[in-house]
């Protein structure tokens, strides 16, 4: 079975400060992490993908995550926060080998104070 | 150039009666997928076909029924609407079947308000 928690339903962070935004998965086969995000009254958008290559993974707009094995962690940073950056973000979980199915966080949503 | 697009944007309606939401997908891609994300903003799967072939049915009401024209198209029809089907429906395409390894590019949503 697979999971993903979000410790975090709201982060708030003052702009030009780091961003990090916490998950956690479970699975009990080689997973395949996402950081998705959806600006308001939007799609979700692909930010990053982590599928058994580089640990550290580089995405969109500034955002990396590293996947940490010992801590079943995939959290999401950014050295910077924009303006733009405020919407929710999912955590989402896949098994790397045979699965058709994304299992999704419940999302944290992101404020960014001027 | 809109990769995933969908029709309508926003659909309110009554209790009991039958609707359809429209999918169309320009990326080539032969798998797509049919998910709902409710007012807490959680999201879950609920159909996906590749090409045309439905291959995950989650565990959603039969008055629910995807209808893939072609390999571009996955429409949701919507029967006997419920209060609690109000939600965001989003579609989402990719080229393969493999959640693990293949992006897939979700639409603007439909957001059903059900009276």
């Amino acid at each position: 079975a697979q999971s993903v928690t979000q410790l975090d339903s709201h982060v708030s962070v003052s702009e030009g400060t780091p961003v990090l935004l916490r998950c956690n998965y479970s699975s009990s086969y080689s997973p395949s992490l996402f950081w998705y995000v959806q600006h308001p009254n939007k799609g979700l958008q692909l930010l990053l993908k982590y599928t058994s290559a580089a640990t550290l993974v580089k995405g969109i707009n500034g955002f990396e995550a590293e996947f940490k094995k010992s801590e079943t962690s995939f959290h999401l940073t950014k050295p910077s926060a924009h303006m733009s950056d405020a919407a929710e973000y999912f955590c989402v979980v896949s098994r790397m080998d045979s699965s058709y199915k994304l299992i999704f966080g419940s999302g944290t949503r992101l404020l960014v104070r001027p | 150039d809109t990769a995933v697009s969908q029709t309508p944007k926003y659909l309110v309606t009554q209790m009991g009666n039958d609707k359809s939401i429209k999918c169309e997908q320009n990326l080539g891609h032969d798998t797509m997928y049919w998910y709902k994300q409710d007012s807490k903003k959680f999201l879950k799967i609920m159909f996906s076909y590749n090409n045309k072939e439905l291959i995950i049915n989650e565990t959603v009401p039969n008055r629910f029924s995807p209808k893939s024209p072609d390999k571009a198209h996955l429409n949701l029809h919507i029967n006997s609407l419920e209060l609690g089907d109000s939600a965001v429906y989003f579609c989402a395409s990719s080229q393969g079947v493999l959640a693990g390894t293949d992006t897939q590019y979700f639409g603007p949503g439909t957001r059903l308000t059900v009276l």
